[in-house]
């Protein structure tokens, strides 16, 4: 398969709560994002990383943290949930900046705050 | 401030006839642009992209077109199958001499139907 997993896949938790999602690839591609889906908004960046510690922001990162402490593994931290963050979760992965190669999706993870 | 629009949220074909989907675009530095095609509850996959250098791609059933004078790219399926029944999104990007990091702009998505 694609070689990119994302858990939870579904989570439902409470306002004020911090969580944590998980991407993880066996590809070894360097770069990685993370992309929630709304309506009327298609998929908007929230945080990306272009090697191991190496992160930057998104469009919507406001009320977002992320880690890569190694190649495989990118995580996406809510620091204190709120409803406007129940959303669709993607992450994506491609092995370099160009785009010969087109992003690679994981399942999604739907989130939930209540 | 939404740099890659897809202006019809939805779109209905028959079987067998031509689908038709489109995007517009703000951003004069965008020079890479891809459609996606997602399936409930899977992510979006890569269907076919081009340069800004090229006013057209082809792969099989799926044609992209690319204005930049108009900032307009179009996606044409021919012949629509039901299996194509699905949301599609276009994205956009600049590579920006390679600092870009391959950070991608995407529309709305337009939701397609095909009809036996």
């Amino acid at each position: 398969d694609a070689g990119i997993t994302q858990s939870p896949r579904h989570k439902v938790t409470e306002t004020g709560t911090p969580v944590t999602l998980r991407c993880h690839q066996t590809e070894n591609h360097r770069y990685m994002y993370w992309y929630r889906q709304d309506p009327g908004h298609g998929l908007r960046l929230i945080h990306y990383s272009y090697g191991v510690k190496d992160t930057d922001k998104g469009e919507v990162s406001d009320g977002y943290s992320v880690s890569r402490s190694k190649t495989e593994d990118f995580l996406l931290t809510l620091e204190s949930a709120t409803s406007s963050q129940t959303s669709v979760y993607f992450c994506a992965i491609t092995p370099r900046g160009g785009f010969n190669y087109g992003y690679t999706f994981g399942s999604g993870t739907r989130l939930t705050v209540v | 401030d939404q740099q890659v629009k897809q202006n019809s949220p939805s779109l209905s074909v028959q079987e067998g006839r031509i689908s038709i989907l489109n995007c517009d675009y703000t951003n004069s530095m965008f020079d890479y642009f891809l459609w996606y095609k997602k399936y409930p509850a899977e992510g979006p996959t890569f269907l076919i992209s081009i340069s800004s250098i090229k006013d057209k791609n082809e792969d099989g059933r799926f044609t992209v077109f690319l204005n930049k004078s108009a900032k307009h790219l179009s996606l044409h399926i021919v012949p629509s199958q039901p299996g194509d029944s699905a949301v599609y999104f276009c994205a956009a990007s600049s590579y920006a001499g390679g600092t870009s990091y391959g950070k991608l702009t995407f529309g709305q998505g337009t939701i397609l139907t095909v009809h036996p």
